[in-house]
């Protein structure tokens, strides 16, 4: 079956700076979504990445697509407080449903 | 506001006792989903229904069951409860079967004592 790692499972860092987080399958996927769950709240859909190498920017943060479609990464530039909370990449291969992946959780240091 | 709706959204209950967990899905969305979130963990997922129809099942217990009823809503059902039990329990909605995103409601703490 399907086997997702997203690296780093934890992710200081200092206001101000940028990180990236990594999200790899095992197999070619057909799209992959991000989501982001703040402390004590549920999981928002943030982006879905569909075609080959795409790159999807909103404000700070880059999303991009794989050019063989089997890794993702998110990218977040000058962190903030807001940034906070745990990230989670959900990629999909065709046939299969959606699979989170254990997500990246942020902590930012002021 | 996600538009799903969660109820109750805290449960203490007893080991050995069954319960249900309730969902009403976003407005026009045909799926639901079930996950169970343990304490700083990742989500699992337990199950889809589609326009009523079972269509997917991930690592589901067999104690617990779930179905989606012809208005949509959907209850999950957690029967001969243990101590690991204990979690918080998201559903989720989409327009489809399962290439659109999920929105997903404030989710279901359930605590066993």
């Amino acid at each position: 079956g399907q086997q997702v790692m997203q690296i780093p499972q934890y992710q200081h860092v200092q206001e101000g700076e940028d990180f990236t987080t990594y999200c790899n399958s095992s197999t070619t996927l057909s799209n992959i979504q991000w989501y982001k769950q703040r402390p004590g709240g549920h999981p928002v859909f943030l982006i879905q990445l569909v075609k080959s190498g795409e790159v999807k920017k909103q404000k700070r943060l880059t999303f991009q697509f794989g050019e063989a479609k089997k890794n993702s990464s998110l990218h977040i530039t000058a962190t903030q407080t807001t940034d906070v909370g745990t990230y989670f990449c959900a990629p999909k291969a065709a046939g299969n449903k959606l699979t989170f992946g254990g997500g990246t959780r942020v902590l930012v240091k002021p | 506001d996600s538009g799903v709706t969660q109820t109750p959204k805290h449960l203490i209950t007893a080991t050995g006792q069954r319960v249900t967990l309730r969902c009403s899905p976003r407005s026009g969305d045909l799926s639901v989903y079930w996950y169970q979130q343990s304490l700083d963990q990742g989500l699992q997922f337990l199950i889809q229904y589609y326009n009523g129809e079972e269509r997917a099942k991930g690592n589901i217990l067999e104690r617990f069951s779930a179905q989606q009823f012809p208005d949509l809503h959907s209850e999950l059902n957690l029967s001969s409860l243990e101590l690991g039990d204990s979690a918080l329990y998201f559903c989720a909605s989409s327009v489809d079967g399962g290439n659109q995103p999920q929105h997903f409601g404030d989710g279901t703490r359930l605590s066993i004592l």
